[in-house]
């Protein structure tokens, strides 16, 4: 059964700083890795889309890793904004099931102080 | 010009009611999902519908009903409301079925508080 553990569970950084988020999945047997953005009372924002052939993808501040074998991934953004602030969600898409449904983390929450 | 909208975004009801909420999007997808967030933020798939057909139905009691009359929409009807149906819930879609990875745009939530 897939699970899919992202930590930390919280952060809290001054603007200006580069940050890492990360991920972790049990089952490296996925279809790909999404990552998306939620702000307080919104839905979620789809920031990007990993394939499981590909091992990084960038938007713009963002920067997304993908190690299969190692069942991790990570987001990186540079130079912090307090736009920024939100919770960050991993979700995979996992082969095993044969049904493609996404497995979510719990998320991180990420402050940006001005 | 909303991609994803539900309504009602607030639905606040008795024990034992039943309720729906609608969901609509108007990017000609193909593919659209319900999602339940609880109260410790974890957003879990409940069903998964594809050109009107239920394709991903996981483990939610029956009261849970989902009815898709056009490919546009994808309602949710609850039956028989229970206290640990509270939560956000989450209409989502994609343009085609994931088999290769689809990025999905989700609407604004319902929050549904069951007293």
């Amino acid at each position: 059964k897939q699970e899919v553990t992202q930590i930390p569970a919280a952060l809290s950084v001054p603007e200006g700083e580069n940050l890492v988020l990360n991920c972790s999945f049990t089952d490296s047997a996925i279809y790909n890795l999404q990552w998306f953005r939620q702000d307080p009372g919104k839905g979620l924002t789809s920031l990007l889309l990993i394939q499981s052939s590909q091992r990084e993808q960038t938007s713009g501040r963002l920067n997304a890793s993908l190690d299969k074998s190692s069942g991790r991934s990570t987001l990186y953004i540079a130079a912090s904004q307090p736009g920024d602030s939100a919770t960050y969600l991993c979700a995979v898409q996992g082969r095993g099931s044969g049904t493609y449904k996404y497995i979510f983390g719990t998320g991180t929450r990420l402050k940006v102080l001005a | 010009d909303t991609a994803v909208s539900q309504t009602p975004k607030y639905l606040v009801t008795q024990m034992g009611n039943d309720k729906s909420i609608k969901c609509e999007q108007n990017l000609g997808h193909d593919t659209m999902y319900w999602y339940k967030q609880d109260s410790k933020k974890f957003l879990k798939i409940m069903f998964s519908y594809n050109n009107k057909e239920l394709i991903i139905n996981e483990t939610v009691p029956n009261r849970f009903s989902p009815k898709s009359p056009d490919k546009a929409h994808l309602n949710l009807h609850i039956n028989s409301l229970e206290l640990g149906d509270s939560a956000v819930y989450f209409c989502a879609s994609s343009q085609r079925w994931p088999e290769d990875g689809e990025t999905q745009y989700f609407g604004p939530g319902t929050r549904l508080l069951v007293l």
